[in-house]
């Protein structure tokens, strides 16, 4: 069974970091593309970032380029998203989201994380 | 551009059909076949409806169908029910290799 768990949201200070692993498991991590997809509270679905299964390969939504990094350890089968200089519009719900292979559409997603950004 | 226009909300009576529409740019849903549809209940998360325009995943009912036409995608649920009424989001690949996702379109069932 494909699964996809986040962990690490939580209540942080703005200017402040935090660190997001995704947990992947039941299928082969190194054939994928991971993303990181966002929801504000009662707000829509935003594409946040994506790596790919090289590892090296990474593309980011301007408003998150030079704050956020998507990294990924192949031997734990984790993806990572590194968020710095957090701001009150960060505060969101964060999926991580497996791209379907050799497809541009998503087709498993994890439960999500909430990171909540106020002072 | 920073999020594909759809209407804000779709309201139909249960049998009934309906479209949701997804406006875009030659940069996104007009450069590619690459749009897919997300159908997400309160408190859940999303799932795949329809992928490269027109595709729908085995386990979606045929209920669901897309088109598109130039720099518009549309999502139609046929035999409207009572457990369609969601959120519903498109997406889109881009130029930039980004991904862009529709404003959602809430869908209620009278």
């Amino acid at each position: 069974e494909v699964q996809l768990v986040e962990s690490g949201g939580g209540l942080v200070q703005p200017g402040g970091s935090l660190r997001l692993p995704c947990a992947a498991s039941g299928f082969t991590f190194s054939n994928y593309w991971i993303h990181w997809v966002r929801q504000a509270p009662g707000k829509g679905l935003v594409w946040v970032s994506r790596i790919k299964y090289d590892g090296v390969t990474t593309n980011y939504a301007d408003f998150v380029k030079g704050r956020f990094t998507i990294s990924r350890d192949s031997a734990k089968n984790t993806v990572h998203l590194e968020m710095n200089n957090l701001r009150a519009e960060d505060t969101a719900v964060y999926y991580c989201v497996r791209g379907a292979m050799g497809f541009y559409y998503f087709d498993y997603w994890g439960q999500g994380t909430l990171v909540t950004v106020s002072s | 551009q920073s999020a594909l226009t759809q209407p804000a909300s779709v309201s139909g009576s249960p049998g009934q059909s309906i479209a949701i529409s997804c406006t875009g740019t030659s940069s996104d849903v007009g450069a590619y076949n690459y749009v897919s549809w997300y159908q997400q209940h309160p408190g859940k998360a999303p799932k795949l409806m329809i992928y490269d325009v027109t595709n729908r995943p085995s386990e979606v009912s045929n209920r669901f169908s897309g088109s598109k036409s130039g720099n518009t995608a549309s999502l139609t649920i046929s035999g409207l029910q009572a457990e369609d009424e969601a959120d519903y989001y498109c997406n889109s690949y881009t130029t930039s290799s980004t991904y862009i996702f529709g404003t959602g379109t809430k869908v209620t069932v009278l």
